[in-house]
């Protein structure tokens, strides 16, 4: 079974400036995706950027990109530039490409601040 | 183009009562998966549905089960109902194509069991 480690419970980031999450995952798939999702405090949970396992180019989408280490099996995100609408839980997780299950393993979130 | 729609948005049942959640995907999306999330647990996964057939499901008692119907949407049913079931209970929907690898979460479910 896969798993999502993310060992950061809260941050906390200035305005403006940029914050890193971290994300640890195990598995013992070669093919997989991974996503960073966001929940405000609205609930919805928003996909912010994923990563194809087989792509070695980090994802980028404006203000966020993440480190996609595939051998240390490490996923962080890095938020540039922050803005308060940043401020929300932040997920990692991980879908196997196989099997074609669309099911999530999450990591147990990060809350982040945003302070002004 | 709507979203997913979760409905009701809020809920109180007593202890040993049973629930019914449901979940209307986006147009055009045929998978469903169900999430639990509590601050303990986090979010965790109770089952997947496509083409009104469960293809996959978490570990969860027997107490709760799900249908999809011929138009994808699909319901959750809890009976029983145990303290420890308040929780935010997710419903996702996902395309299920070639090249599509996402899944578009509802609002949610906010159960509270008294």
């Amino acid at each position: 079974a896969q798993t999502v480690t993310q060992s950061q419970p809260e941050m906390s980031v200035q305005e403006a400036e940029t914050v890193t999450l971290s994300c640890t995952y195990d598995t013992s798939e070669s093919d997989y995706y991974l996503f960073w999702y966001k929940q405000p405090p609205s609930r919805q949970m928003i996909l912010v950027i994923r990563q194809e396992a087989y792509k070695q180019q980090n994802a980028t989408e404006n203000r966020f990109s993440v480190n996609f280490q595939k051998a240390a099996k490490s996923f962080s995100l890095k938020i540039s530039d922050s803005q308060l609408g940043d401020a929300a839980m932040y997920f990692c997780a991980y879908r196997s490409a196989g099997a074609g299950s669309y099911q999530l393993t999450f990591g147990k979130g990060t809350k982040l601040s945003v302070i002004p | 183009k709507a979203g997913v729609t979760q409905t009701p948005r809020y809920l109180i049942k007593t202890r040993g009562q049973q629930v019914t959640l449901s979940c209307s995907p986006i147009s055009g999306h045929r998978s469903v998966s169900w999430y639990q999330q509590t601050p303990g647990q986090g979010l965790q996964f109770l089952f997947e549905y496509f083409s009104e057939t469960q293809r996959n499901k978490g570990n969860f008692p027997g107490r709760f089960s799900g249908r999809q119907f011929s138009n994808s949407r699909s319901e959750m049913n809890v009976s029983t109902l145990e303290l420890g079931d308040s929780a935010l209970y997710l419903c996702a929907s996902s395309l299920k194509a070639a090249g599509s690898t996402e899944a578009f979460f509802g609002q949610g479910t906010r159960l509270t069991v008294v």
